[in-house]
């Protein structure tokens, strides 16, 4: 399978405890993002990274989100301190970096999200 | 007026129907827009781009109106698979290039 993969796809932990989500994207893909989904809303930008560099970081997101892309391959989402406020549906997805003149056309090809409950 | 707002729906309606859900955003400078599926509990999937005043695929037609900023999308002859919620995407005001805002999503279920 040459797509997007996420793990652990699910992921049930105590409040308070750390969690680490991984993302191996389409290996030609030089952009990675993940995004957080709650049931009846859409994704919700958490970050993205352009090969190994982290370029932009919501300003919603907490200081106990970090993200990693450490080779510009798979990518590491860690949430320390988990609270119940962050069980949602993590997405990663990726694309290359498709920009023609000012028009961004990239797709971005999403996995299958990993899924935190934080009881 | 909200960066990406659209029709929460859901929008029910019988096979063969013809479907029109709208869009508005807040971002004047952008240039690209999307729209996306996503079945229950699966990942979005790109369905349609637009860049200049609309795109046709099939069913399926996607226009801009960029004096009222508005997107629209609209679906033909309305099959039991369309049955998916319709995300409207734009790329985040001030933000950089590939920067990509997904709205809440309308809720289509065509009924046989």
């Amino acid at each position: 399978d040459t797509g997007v993969s996420q793990n652990p796809r699910h992921k049930i932990t105590k409040r308070g405890q750390n969690v680490t989500f991984r993302c191996d994207p389409i290996s030609e893909h030089n952009r990675l993002y993940w995004y957080r989904q709650t049931l009846g809303q859409g994704p919700e930008f958490l970050t993205y990274f352009q090969n190994e560099a982290q370029l932009e970081k919501s300003r919603l997101l907490s200081d106990r989100f970090s993200a990693e892309r450490p080779k510009g391959s798979f990518s590491t989402l860690e949430i320390q301190r988990t609270e119940q406020g962050d069980s949602a549906m993590y997405l990663c997805a990726s694309s290359l970096g498709a920009v023609q003149g000012a028009l961004w056309t990239g797709e971005l090809f999403f996995g299958e999200g990993s899924r935190l409950t934080v009881l | 007026r909200k960066e990406v707002e659209q029709d929460p729906g859901p929008f029910n309606v019988p096979e063969g129907a013809t479907v029109a859900f709208n869009c508005t955003y807040s971002n004047s400078a952008s240039q690209s827009f999307f729209w996306y599926r996503q079945d229950c509990r699966k990942e979005p999937k790109l369905l349609m781009s637009v860049y200049s005043s609309g795109n046709e695929d099939g069913r399926f037609t996607a226009q801009l109106n960029r004096a009222s900023q508005y997107i629209s999308l609209l679906i033909r002859d309305s099959k039991l698979s369309d049955s998916a919620t319709y995300l409207c995407v734009v790329p985040r005001e001030g933000g950089s290039q590939g920067n990509l805002i997904f709205g809440k999503g309308t809720k289509l279920s065509v009924k046989p």
